[in-house]
């Protein structure tokens, strides 16, 4: 099956700094990445789609500016927390799917567990 | 408005015993229905999907189950494995023009297989 590498899997940072959070499709093309956060016992909350190239597109009540997305190729997207604070801290995932359709599978990273202190 | 509800929340059942889990949405214009797996900490990795014509699918112990008329899917665990203990995930996939579907997820079913 397809890989999707995210990277760290855990970070511990302090208040006021930036993180930047990496997702990698390391066997296939990525059409299409996308950010989740989930808080603990919580379903996935989609924060943002991105595709190559292009701007992300935020899901309402995302802050764009706090959370900056980079999708400089296929295979790579990258999610900076800026100006972090403990209220930032959180599970994110990423997926990425491989192909268009309705129907193409999307395969998700395992994760990158922030804390901000 | 689109949502996508599981039952039980939490489950625990004895290794080797059969469970199935639920999962009711009300998700228009449907495309798809997914059921992930989520280990503790770890990203959710893909068991079935299912379009709306499929009212079955199977991967290994895992059988899902999919009726598109009530807006209902069920998932099947058989013979279960202490290496099941995980959250469970359903997902529905709505239709939003384009190539990019909007997915809603579940709150998953947390289930612990005991010894």
């Amino acid at each position: 099956g397809a890989v999707v590498s995210q990277h760290p899997s855990w970070v511990i940072c302090k208040s006021g700094t930036s993180v930047k959070i990496e997702c990698r499709s390391l066997d296939f093309q990525a059409t299409t990445m996308f950010w989740y956060r989930q808080f603990p016992k919580k379903s996935l909350m989609l924060m943002a789609t991105s595709n190559e190239g292009s701007k992300a597109t935020y899901e309402q009540g995302v802050e764009k500016d706090k959370f900056l997305i980079n999708h400089a190729s296929l295979t790579l997207s990258t999610l900076t927390v800026t100006s972090a604070h403990p209220e930032d801290s959180s599970f994110y995932i990423c997926s990425a799917r491989r192909g268009w359709g309705p129907n193409t599978e999307a395969f998700f990273g395992q994760g990158t567990r922030l804390t901000v202190v | 408005k689109n949502q996508v509800e599981q039952s039980p929340q939490s489950l625990i059942i004895l290794e080797g015993k059969n469970c199935t889990l639920q999962c009711n949405y009300t998700v228009s214009p449907f495309s798809n229905l997914r059921w992930y797996k989520q280990d503790t900490g770890r990203g959710p990795v893909s068991l079935t999907i299912m379009t709306f014509s499929e009212n079955t699918k199977s991967n290994g112990r895992y059988t899902a189950t999919l009726d598109a008329d009530t807006k209902q899917s069920s998932l099947h665990i058989t013979a279960s494995q202490l290496s099941d203990s995980a959250s469970y995930i359903c997902v529905v996939s709505a239709l939003r023009g384009g190539a990019t579907n909007k997915l809603i997820f579940g709150t998953g079913t947390l289930l612990a297989v005991q010894p």
